[in-house]
């Protein structure tokens, strides 16, 4: 399989605890997205990395957030302090660089409960 | 700023029947690109279409087909004949190339399409 991966599909924490989650992109891309999306909305923009450089955030991403692409390969999102709030699926996007805005890949995301 | 507007929340079809699901953008971009993306049960989001602001030509690939018109900021898609495989969640994205470089999407909040057999 050749596409976007990501794990794990599903993770149950109670809150307080941390949460790390991973994103394999597809091999050749080198821009990384990570979206949340809450149920009943499209997903929402968090942070987005070139290579291994993390070039932009959105304000969604509170402090308790932190992204990471060592290697420009694989990317891991990493939530301390889980509220409830942070209940939501978690999807990865990778894509092919240049202003052509080639079409995103998506995983098949990570879905997080926080009880 | 933009944004992406899906009013319809949930069109139920029979089968066959072709099913149209609408968006309106805003956006204060001259260049921009759209996209339609499908999001089954199994919730990995589907590339579906991209369209670029420059091209207003409406094709169809398949059984899909859009609609984009600049005058009114619409890109609207349709399922002909439509099958109960095509029952899924449909996002309308909007990206900048120049907004920062970094070719976010910008989506809207979906439109559940059931088509019944």
């Amino acid at each position: 399989d050749t596409g976007v991966s990501q794990n794990p599909r599903h993770k149950i924490t109670k809150r307080g605890q941390n949460v790390t989650f991973r994103c394999d992109p597809i091999s050749e891309h080198n821009r990384l997205y990570w979206y949340r999306q809450t149920l009943g909305q499209g997903p929402e923009f968090l942070t987005y990395f070139q290579n291994e450089a993390q070039l932009e955030k959105s304000r969604l991403l509170s402090d308790r957030f932190s992204a990471e692409r060592p290697k420009g390969s694989f990317s891991t999102l990493e939530i301390q302090r889980t509220e409830q709030g942070d209940s939501a699926m978690y999807l990865c996007a990778s894509s092919v660089g240049g202003l052509g805005n080639t079409e995103a890949f998506f995983g098949q995301g990570t879905r997080l409960t926080v009880v | 700023a933009q944004k992406v507007t899906q009013a319809q929340t949930e069109i139920s079809v029979v089968e066959k029947e072709d099913a149209t699901l609408d968006c309106v953008y805003e956006t204060r971009d001259t260049t921009y690109y759209l996209f339609w993306y499908k999001q089954p049960p199994s919730g990995e989001l589907v590339f579906l279409i991209r369209r670029n602001s420059f091209d207003e030509q409406n094709e169809i690939s398949g059984r899909y087909s859009w609609n984009f018109q600049k005058s009114t900021s619409s890109f609207n898609f349709t399922i002909t004949a439509s099958q109960v495989v095509d029952s899924a969640v449909y996002f309308c994205a909007l990206s900048d190339p120049y907004g920062g470089a970094t070719n976010k999407l910008i989506f809207g909040t979906g439109t559940l399409l059931a088509v019944q057999p």
